[in-house]
């Protein structure tokens, strides 16, 4: 089983600000990698897929990077609704594995 | 409009029975994989497997296989999980996620709301 170590923990970011999250696996996946927000009381959201394409409706503020094992979202001017809970996971091998999530916190 | 309906929470105590289920409408139930992960309390989320409704193959994670049963019936456009005998360690939230093709691959893109199961003495 791949095993996806997200970074940092929490991340505490001013309103305006760029915040950059960043996912290792332990393996290659390729470009096989998406990223996921999650709000509380919420069920996961979509985000990226292929390391670096942003699904249907996402403001282009959201960009991702990477390829291999080293990957990259990042959010270029934090709003206030952007403030949550972000996983990457993987789908190069079955199962599909998640990080332990990034926190996203207003400063 | 896609959604996906999930059954009610539920309190068991160790060693009951349980099946929730989730309920698929507006998009064709049997062209589309459907999977469920689990998120435990404070923690992140999980798949524990994937059915594909018009002919029930499934397909578990190895951490869930043997622990859990997925199934569907495609005649009331629901898929369902469930535990022959429920422990304190299934405390969890379960969601239902629709599986669509980006690229060539399955990725969640409608999810349930999530259904709670506690299991507590």
């Amino acid at each position: 089983e791949i095993v996806m170590t997200q970074s940092p923990a929490a991340l505490s970011v001013s309103p305006g600000e760029r915040a950059t999250l960043s996912c290792r696996a332990s393996q290659s996946v390729s470009s096989n990698l998406a990223w996921f927000q999650q709000k509380p009381g919420q069920a996961p959201r979509l985000l990226i897929y292929g390391a670096s394409t942003r699904a249907t409706g996402l403001p282009a503020r959201f960009s991702g990077s990477g390829s291999g094992t080293e990957f990259t979202l990042t959010i270029s001017s934090l709003q206030s609704e952007d403030f949550a809970l972000y996983y990457c996971q993987q789908y190069y091998n079955w199962p599909d594995t998640f990080g332990q999530g990034t926190k996203l916190e207003i400063k | 409009e896609v959604q996906l309906v999930q059954s009610g929470a539920e309190v068991k105590k160790p060693g009951e029975s349980l099946k929730i289920s989730c309920k698929a409408s507006g998009y064709s139930f049997t062209s589309y994989w459907i999977g469920w992960v689990r998120q435990m309390p404070g923690k992140g989320l999980e798949w524990m497997g994937i059915i594909y409704p018009s002919d029930s193959h499934t397909i578990y994670s190895p951490s869930f296989q043997g622990q859990v049963t997925i199934s569907a019936d495609k005649s009331i456009s629901t898929a369902f999980l469930q535990w022959s005998s429920l422990k304190a360690s299934d405390t969890a939230m379960y969601y239902c996620a629709r599986r669509n093709l980006y690229g060539n691959a399955g990725l969640p893109d409608y999810w349930g709301q999530g259904t709670l199961v506690t299991v507590s003495s």
